[in-house]
């Protein structure tokens, strides 16, 4: 099955700078990779999503890159705020007529620092 | 829309004892799944459901039952509680086809067994 790594487990940066989170998963079958955003007692949030026609994908501050032949994904926050703090997970699935099934990462702790 | 509901919020349980934790949907989704999440190993695949009628097995599903006799409903059964159940459990629902697959969370129920 798919497996799905993730690094950094942690990450503090200083607020207004950049943060970079890295993930591989090992199914090249996979071709749907959402990242999900989970604060403290709350439900994961999807924060953006690419698919793997895509290279690239930008919303506002946040941007996720996808490179396929090495089978590795990346989350791209700037001008990070205290508010980005939280965990954030990404995830990878094969979307089919039979369903979305995601296997996640481990999840990186953000925090932006004062 | 009431999105993705899950109940209860809480529960304790004794060893050996069975439970089931319900969750419903209102937005007519296909697919519904259930997730576990312990610390350090994000959110793992229990079963998940991809219509009414048809269910499968994820990641770690050992323990646990499924049914799925209407679209909006997916309940989960644990069928003799141990202490390695003691988890957080999220139930999500998500569109099959179009272009939006993303998944809805419910709130959780986080669950000890003593």
């Amino acid at each position: 099955g798919e497996n799905v790594e993730q690094h950094p487990s942690t990450l503090s940066v200083q607020e207004g700078d950049s943060a970079v989170i890295k993930c591989t998963y090992s199914d090249s079958a996979s071709n749907y990779f959402p990242w999900y955003k989970q604060e403290l007692g709350k439900r994961p949030q999807l924060i953006i999503d690419i698919r793997s026609n895509v290279g690239e994908k930008k919303d506002q501050r946040i941007a996720v890159t996808l490179n396929k032949t090495a089978k590795h994904f990346s989350l791209h926050i700037t001008e990070t705020q205290p508010e980005d703090s939280a965990v954030y997970f990404c995830a990878a699935s094969i979307l089919t007529g039979g369903g979305n099934k995601l296997t996640f990462g481990t999840g990186t702790q953000l925090k932006v620092e004062l | 829309n009431a999105g993705v509901t899950q109940t209860p919020k809480f529960q304790v349980l004794k060893t050996g004892q069975s439970m089931t934790l319900q969750c419903a949907q209102d937005m007519n989704h296909e697919y519904m799944s259930w997730y576990r999440q312990d610390p350090g190993m994000g959110l793992r695949l229990i079963h998940y459901s991809v219509g009414a009628g048809i269910t499968d097995q994820g990641e770690v599903p050992n323990g646990y039952n499924v049914s799925r006799s209407t679209t909006e409903d997916f309940p989960l059964r644990l069928l003799s509680a141990a202490p390695s159940q003691t988890s957080v459990y999220f139930c999500a629902s998500s569109r099959t086809s179009g272009r939006a697959y993303e998944q809805y969370f419910g709130p959780g129920t986080r669950l000890t067994v003593t």
